[in-house]
């Protein structure tokens, strides 16, 4: 069975704290893709990161980063120094062989300034 | 990167009625259209997909005589609500591929309501 687990329904943080959004998948393929979206209010998605399964190297982009571990099957996603702005539902996502988007159910983040 | 549109970004309808939503990928060749649901506080629910030039394949549940979807060119695909009704009432997103790449490109998502 393909499925994204984000546990974290919604998280409140205070201006320029870290926060971190958890990201647990399912699968049995041996080749997929996880992804990263963040939708603001407007409703249109983000698009903030891919990485395949054989690419396990950890990425920073700014203020975000990203933890690939295959061990536990989770690809964590932080914010450093939040931000107002960072304020938004944030997706999980996973595509397997069967060449379909699988997304978790999202985490709502909102920064308090 | 590569943009997607869609028309009209929202929409009120009269129960019964039929609503057509178009997704144009602007600046690259869509070989493969996705079309998402998402009601409120919810996740993206992939409805179908389409391949240029054939029949779109739907997701298990989703009504294929109600959700007519149709993929004529390489830039546009329709989706066509038909006698809607309140609960169809959502935000429809469509996303473009070219080929098979990994990469899905969103578009901004067409709010509709049925009244």
């Amino acid at each position: 069975a393909q499925k994204v687990t984000q546990a974290q329904t919604e998280i409140s943080v205070v201006e320029k704290e870290d926060v971190t959004l958890d990201c647990v998948y399912e699968t049995r393929d041996t080749t997929y893709y996880l992804f990263w979206y963040k939708q603001p209010p407007s409703g249109e998605l983000v698009f903030l990161i891919r990485r395949n399964s054989f690419d396990e190297q950890n990425e920073i982009s700014g203020r975000y980063s990203w933890n690939f571990q295959k061990s536990t099957s989770s690809f964590n996603f932080t914010i450093t120094a939040s931000q107002v702005v960072d304020s938004a539902v944030y997706f999980c996502a996973l595509k397997t062989s069967y060449d379909k988007v699988i997304f978790g159910p999202g985490t709502s983040l909102s920064v308090i300034p | 990167g590569a943009v997607v549109s869609q028309h009209p970004s929202w929409v009120i309808c009269k129960s019964g009625t039929s609503v057509k939503i178009e997704c144009r990928s602007l600046d690259f060749q869509a070989t493969t259209m996705f079309w998402y649901r998402q009601f409120p506080k919810q996740s993206l629910m992939l409805m179908a997909t389409s391949n240029e030039g054939s029949k779109a394949t739907y997701e298990q549940g989703v009504e294929k005589d109600k959700f007519l979807i149709n993929h004529a060119s390489l830039t546009l695909s329709t989706l066509t609500v038909t006698s809607a009704h309140p609960e169809d009432s959502s935000f429809y997103i469509c996303s473009a591929r070219w080929r098979r790449r990994h990469e899905q490109f969103f578009g901004p998502g067409t709010r509709l309501t049925v009244l």
